[in-house]
């Protein structure tokens, strides 16, 4: 069966630091892979997918990045964090030749930036 | 682009009633509609789904509607539980290729009360 892991599980971060969120599939090969993010008390906005290595397709500008240097990992990174990038960080992946229709959460990664 | 609205955005029902969400999109070329329930600190679950194929789809206590006219679909859920007690969301599928952009609502908070 398929798992998604994401960690850490809770990051509390200074303005200004740096940021690396890592989400990692197993049990399934090219996934379609997402990073939402969702503030509180706030539907899920997606912020990059990838559908295969190297390919990284960003929906809002923003402060932050992604990369996907492996066919089942996924990192959101940041080079400088501001306090609009507090929220709760989800990990999504979905099968290739399905249409890529159903998506798959992981547990997700709250960051909090003070 | 895709928009979905969600309505309510609190709903607090009895053991054992019924609750209903409703979500309407914008897009008419959306064509798969899944239904999410998140619980507390945790990633959102899959719960049920709808392609634009269908008009109305149950799994035991949940059942999901779509009328592709006028673009609205709706999730019902019967005979409450405690442990239906979740915030859920609904999502519009725009079609691009082979990843799986999904628009969501900004959530229901279901409360199911003894």
């Amino acid at each position: 069966s398929q798992t998604i892991h994401q960690w850490p599980a809770t990051l509390v971060q200074p303005v200004g630091s740096p940021l690396s969120l890592e989400c990692t599939v197993e049990g399934t090969s090219n996934p379609n892979l997402y990073w939402y993010r969702q503030a509180a008390g706030r539907g899920l906005q997606l912020l990059f997918y990838s559908v295969g290595i190297g390919q990284i397709s960003s929906e809002v500008p923003q402060n932050l990045s992604a990369s996907r240097p492996q066919d089942r990992q996924f990192i959101l990174s940041s080079k400088k964090l501001l306090l609009s990038d507090s929220g709760f960080y989800l990990c999504a992946w979905s099968p290739m030749g399905t249409g890529g229709r159903e998506q798959f959460f992981g547990p997700g990664t709250r960051l909090t930036v003070l | 682009g895709e928009n979905v609205e969600q309505h309510p955005s609190t709903l607090s029902v009895q053991e054992g009633d019924s609750a209903v969400i409703k979500c309407t999109y914008s897009d008419s070329a959306s064509n798969y509609f899944p239904w999410y329930k998140q619980e507390l600190g945790k990633g959102p679950q899959l719960i049920i789904d709808i392609r634009s194929n269908v008009g109305e789809k149950k799994d035991q206590r949940i059942a999901v509607t779509l009328n592709k006219t006028a673009k609205h679909f709706s999730l019902h859920i019967t005979e409450t539980q405690p442990e239906d007690s979740a915030v859920y969301f609904c999502a519009a599928r725009r079609n691009t290729g082979t990843a799986s952009k999904l628009t969501f609502g900004t959530g229901t908070r279901l409360q199911v009360t003894l």
